[in-house]
């Protein structure tokens, strides 16, 4: 079993809905949460950071981290076609100098 | 800034042949990392640096190795090129932070290097 499992997708949704992409984890250790977004062909820039259970709203986008059920989502409210992109959610456990990715969501929004 | 800059963008090797991937941060970070991308895979930890003269292995370092000689350099080597190491590779550089925050987590990534093995 991978450590973090995502969602696989694709995904396509259209112009203005609300986008759900999802990650589980099995290591109770881990306590920092990231989702990076990927546009295609460059590489990965942080979108979002959580520490440890809780939300956090950045404008259109919203982190959870549920470490009752190891459960990581990311929420995008009026999707526009420029978040077209891949996602990856990541984290770590306190201990590690490295991060632990999924696999990757492809996200497409239609205009 | 520059940022994470990496050379070549894109390289066609054949089977058995060598290169040295480059990379190069200039935002003075202490931790570097070498990544691979395959498709619908994620990112996988080649080998990572805490600092000049430090390196350590990640999930896959078979087939890689790597050096840092400076803050600024963290070269990839492939000696023995395999079609198993046709991928997208990728370096990140991160801030060494004694508080944890946003700005001590965010890795910064280079625009990738596209390597093909024939």
């Amino acid at each position: 079993q991978k450590e973090v499992e995502q969602d696989p997708g694709p995904l396509s949704v259209p112009e203005g809905a609300i986008v759900s992409l999802n990650c589980t984890y099995s290591n109770s250790a881990f306590q920092y949460f990231m989702w990076y977004r990927q546009y295609s062909r460059k590489g990965p820039e942080l979108l979002m950071y959580t520490y440890s259970s809780g939300n956090k709203e950045d404008g259109r986008f919203t982190a959870q981290v549920d470490k009752s059920s190891k459960y990581i989502s990311l929420f995008i409210r009026d999707s526009q076609p420029s978040d077209s992109a891949t996602y990856l959610c990541a984290t770590r456990p306190g201990s590690a100098r490295q991060l632990t990715f999924g696999s990757g969501t492809q996200l497409t929004v239609l205009p | 800034n520059a940022g994470v800059t990496q050379t070549p963008k894109f390289r066609i090797l054949k089977i058995g042949q060598s290169m040295t991937l480059q990379c190069t941060q200039d935002m003075n970070h202490n931790y570097m990392y070498w990544y691979r991308q395959d498709p619908g895979m994620g990112l996988k930890l080649i080998y990572y640096s805490v600092g000049a003269g430090i390196t350590d292995k990640g999930e896959v370092p078979n087939g890689y190795n790597v050096s840092r000689s400076t803050t600024e350099d963290f070269p990839l080597r492939l000696e023995l090129a395999a079609p198993s190491q046709t991928s997208v590779y990728f370096c990140a550089s991160k801030l060494r932070g004694a508080i944890m925050g946003e700005a001590q987590e965010t890795q910064y990534f280079g625009p990738g290097t596209r390597l093909l093995v024939l």
